[in-house]
């Protein structure tokens, strides 16, 4: 079965501090793509960051970046210097192999002042 | 560039009825993919459109169905409602190219009840 574990239901931080989200996946290909997902309590998803699996540089945008472990199968994401407004859910995942976004169960991250 | 829209952004329906939803993706995208959001089952993908034909298909019963317009536009139709068919629908459009490598933007969503 094609799967996405995000093995955190909550989180929290305290403002300007650092935070790992988790996230580990299952799949047979050798190309594929990561994504992670942010939504906000306003409901609209926003993406976030996405990794190419054949790129062994972690991608990186601002504040967030991730931690590829192919062999692992782990992507898991920093959030830098997090802000209040970084409060959502966050949702790990992968492109299946028809094209459709296969979605962890979401890691509800809470930032607080 | 506008993002991706959907109507309406709340939908109160009873059981037996049916239910349309509209998207429209952002300006240049061929592909829409629908997914349902619920407590229990988290995200699951419902079906992809591309050029106004249906590309991809999740595991949802023949009552989830939906179509594509020429200018991109989709439409998801569900009949028969349920009450298990309250959830949040939402919609992503893409560029379109390889499935594998392609990006969904997501709308805002449309929250439906079912009564």
């Amino acid at each position: 079965a094609q799967t996405v574990t995000q093995s955190q239901p909550e989180m929290s931080v305290q403002e300007a501090e650092t935070v790992t989200l988790s996230c580990t996946y299952d799949t047979s290909e050798s190309n594929y793509y990561l994504f992670w997902y942010k939504q906000p309590p306003s409901r609209q998803m926003i993406l976030v960051i996405r990794q190419e699996a054949y790129k062994q540089q972690n991608a990186t945008e601002n504040r967030f970046s991730v931690n590829f472990q192919k062999a692992a199968k782990s992507f898991s994401l920093k959030i830098s210097d997090s802000q209040l407004g970084d409060t959502a859910m966050y949702f790990c995942a992968r492109r299946g192999s028809q094209g459709n976004l296969i979605f962890g169960k979401g890691t509800k991250l809470s930032v607080k002042p | 560039k506008a993002g991706v829209t959907q109507t309406p952004r709340y939908l109160i329906k009873t059981r037996g009825q049916q239910v349309t939803l509209s998207c429209s993706p952002i300006s240049g995208h061929r592909s829409v993919s629908w997914y349902q959001q619920t407590p229990g089952q988290g995200l699951q993908f419902l079906f992809e459109y591309f050029s106004e034909t249906q590309r991809n298909k999740g595991n949802f019963p023949g009552r989830f169905s939906g179509r594509q317009f020429s200018n991109s536009r989709s439409e998801m139709n569900v009949s028969t409602l349920e009450l298990g068919d309250s959830a949040l629908y939402l919609c992503a459009s893409s560029l379109g190219g390889l499935p594998s490598t392609d990006t969904q933007y997501f709308g805002p969503g449309t929250r439906l009840t079912v009564l």
